[in-house]
């Protein structure tokens, strides 16, 4: 299967800064990679598909780029409504995994 | 908009079988792919499978022998069975779309989650 590596495991940002966060696969996913938020006691919500396409609702500081085996996921100005846990996930090949993760907390 | 809930018991005996439902309201089950998946500590998330509306199914080989998923039209949700629980298979469970014919993979959207403990 295809191993999803996110780094780094945790991101200290100020309200307002840029945030990037990076995803890894073992080997290439092509463009077939989704970004999830995750907040405490929810469900991931879907950010990202297509390693680029903003899903419905989504704002625009939040973008994704990338193909092959890096992707990045960058929030431009964070808000305080984006500290987080998120995760990419690819779905290129079967069966579909997951990153362990990057969580992005206040500093 | 679609909304999905997952329910059933909360507390599965080591051995026995885990089973759970996803009722799926605001939409039809029809012409899309339907997935399981867990979060657990140890594990993270973890995908189980999917089940397309008309029955056929796709799952994790890590979890294949053990896993079952149905879907049931006329009540708009679908199952999932996985037996031989051990205490590893404790993990909120989630239940998630996964697309339609010929565009599947990411899961939006998701239910709110289901905890399971396995336990004696």
């Amino acid at each position: 299967e295809i191993v999803m590596t996110q780094s780094p495991a945790t991101l200290c940002v100020s309200p307002g800064e840029r945030a990037t966060l990076s995803c890894r696969a073992s080997q290439s996913v092509s463009s077939n990679l989704a970004w999830y938020q995750q907040k405490p006691g929810q469900a991931p919500r879907l950010l990202i598909c297509g390693a680029s396409i903003r899903a419905t609702g989504i704002p625009a500081r939040f973008s994704g780029s990338g193909s092959g085996t890096e992707f990045t996921l960058t929030i431009s100005s964070l808000q305080s409504e984006d500290f987080a846990v998120y995760y990419c996930q690819q779905y290129n090949i079967w069966p579909f995994t997951f990153g362990g993760g990057t969580k992005v907390e206040i500093k | 908009q679609v909304q999905l809930q997952e329910s059933g018991p909360g507390l599965v005996k080591p051995s026995e079988t885990l089973s759970l439902t996803c009722s799926v309201s605001g939409g039809s089950i029809s012409s899309y792919y339907w997935s399981w998946i867990r979060q657990s500590p140890g594990k993270g998330l973890e995908w189980i499978g999917y089940i397309y509306y008309s029955g056929s199914t796709n799952y994790n080989p890590s979890l294949k022998s053990r896993v079952t998923m149905s879907v049931d039209m006329s009540k708009n949700q679908f199952s999932l069975r996985v037996n031989s629980v051990t205490a590893a298979d404790t993990a909120v469970y989630y239940c998630a779309r996964t697309g339609v014919a010929g565009i599947i993979g990411w899961f939006d959207p998701w239910g709110q989650g289901f905890l399971v403990t396995v336990s004696s």
